[in-house]
Order: C-alpha cells, then structure tokens, then sequence
C-alpha cells in the first residue's frame, strides 16, 4: 500500500530565505507526482506536476525533483515571501490502470516571517 | 479559466435533513472527483467520475451519493448524515483520467470546497 510521507510537519521560516520542503513515499510505481498549495480551510491550487520520466519541474521561484527510485521529491521556494504562507501537500498517482487516483502527503505547513 | 466553483461555502445541516453540494466547471473537463478532508489531515478520494460515469467508489457510506448530470456538473447528495461526517468537502477536475505530457492531462483542479457541519 503506497504511503506519502512529508517532512517537516511544520516549517516557520524569515522572509527572504530559501526552502526545501520534503515528500517521500514508499513505492515508486508511481505516474506522477503533483505539489500543491493549500491555505487554510479553502481548496487546492495545483503548483507543479512532475511525470515519472523528468528529473525536475520549474516555474517561478519553485522547483520540484524527482527522484523515482528513492522514493524522494522535493519543493524548493527560492526568496520566501509571507504569501508564500501556506500548507503544502504532494501527491502521487499510483502506476497502472487508467485511474486518476491521488494519494497524498500529510502536508507541511509553512509560516514565512516578516 | 482554470476555475471550479462550488456551493454552497457553507452547510450545517441536522442527521435527518437531505442536502446536496454542487460543483460546476466548464473547462471542457471530462473527470470529475470528491474528495473529503477532516481537519489537519490530507485529502480522501471518495468518488470519480469519468466522461459522466463512475469510475471509482472508494467504499463510501450510501448516505452519501453522488450524481454527474452532465460533463460540467457534479453533485453529492447527502442523507442521514452522522456528526463524524463534518468535513471539508472538495470538488476536483481533470481534463482526463489519462496521464501525459509535462503538466499532465490528468493534473486535476480543485474548487474552494464545502465546509459541512452536521449536528
């Protein structure tokens, strides 16, 4: 049974400051991987989808890897601003079959200082 | 527009009432999802539905039944709820069930949720 793990739990941070954000899980067959954003009690806004094929994934002040076969993927936030506040969740897609079936992480939440 | 909206915000309802919650997108999108989230916790597939059939019924209560009337809408209908199923309810799309390409045909979308209270 595929499990998704992220650590920290919690990160507070001083604005201006670089990031990594951790999200690890126990198989690797999986499609691809998906970061996401989520501010409290409201929905999810996708950041970054990484297929199984790539290394890496860009835009803006973010990068995300990949790394398959260890089980590992990391968010990176470059220059940390207070709006970047927010819980942060990765989610794989388990390979095989043509079901869309997220699994996500348990979230890390980030609190960017001013 | 990547935008999928859902109403209402807000529900409280009692374990005798009969409520729905509706999700609405108009990305041309053909999967559509619900998903329940407790409090500090990630996200629970509940149901899929694929170009408007369900694909997927992740062992959920029958008080909770969902609907797809036509590719843009979804719908759960809830009854005979119990307190435990307070929740933050999430509506989510994808342009297909079908993974691909560097951001993916099956990256999904999600709306701002439903948080539900029921007493």
């Amino acid at each position: 049974k595929q499990e998704v793990t992220q650590i920290p739990a919690a990160l507070s941070v001083p604005e201006g400051e670089n990031l990594v954000l951790n999200c690890s899980f126990t198989d690797s067959a999986i499609y691809n991987l998906q970061w996401f954003r989520q501010d409290p009690g409201k929905g999810l806004t996708s950041l970054l989808l990484i297929q199984s094929s790539q290394r890496e994934q860009t835009s803006g002040r973010l990068n995300a890897s990949l790394d398959k076969s260890s089980g590992r993927s990391t968010l990176y936030i470059a220059a940390s601003q207070p709006g970047d506040s927010a819980t942060y969740l990765c989610a794989v897609r388990p390979d095989g079959g043509a079901t869309n079936k997220l699994i996500f992480g348990t979230g890390t939440l980030l609190a960017v200082q001013p | 527009d990547t935008e999928v909206t859902q109403t209402p915000k807000h529900l409280v309802m009692g374990m005798t009432n009969k409520k729905s919650l509706k999700c609405e997108q108009h990305m041309g999108h053909r999967a559509m999802y619900w998903y329940k989230q407790k409090a500090k916790k990630p996200p629970e597939l509940m149901f899929v539905y694929s170009y408007e059939k369900l694909s997927i019924n992740e062992s959920v209560p029958s008080r909770f039944s969902p609907e797809c009337p036509n590719s843009s809408l979804l719908n759960l209908h809830l009854h005979a709820l119990q307190p435990e199923d307070s929740a933050l309810y999430l509506c989510a799309s994808s342009q297909d069930l079908l993974a691909g390409g560097p951001w993916g045909t099956d990256t999904q979308y999600f709306g701002p949720g439903t948080r539900l209270t029921v007493l």
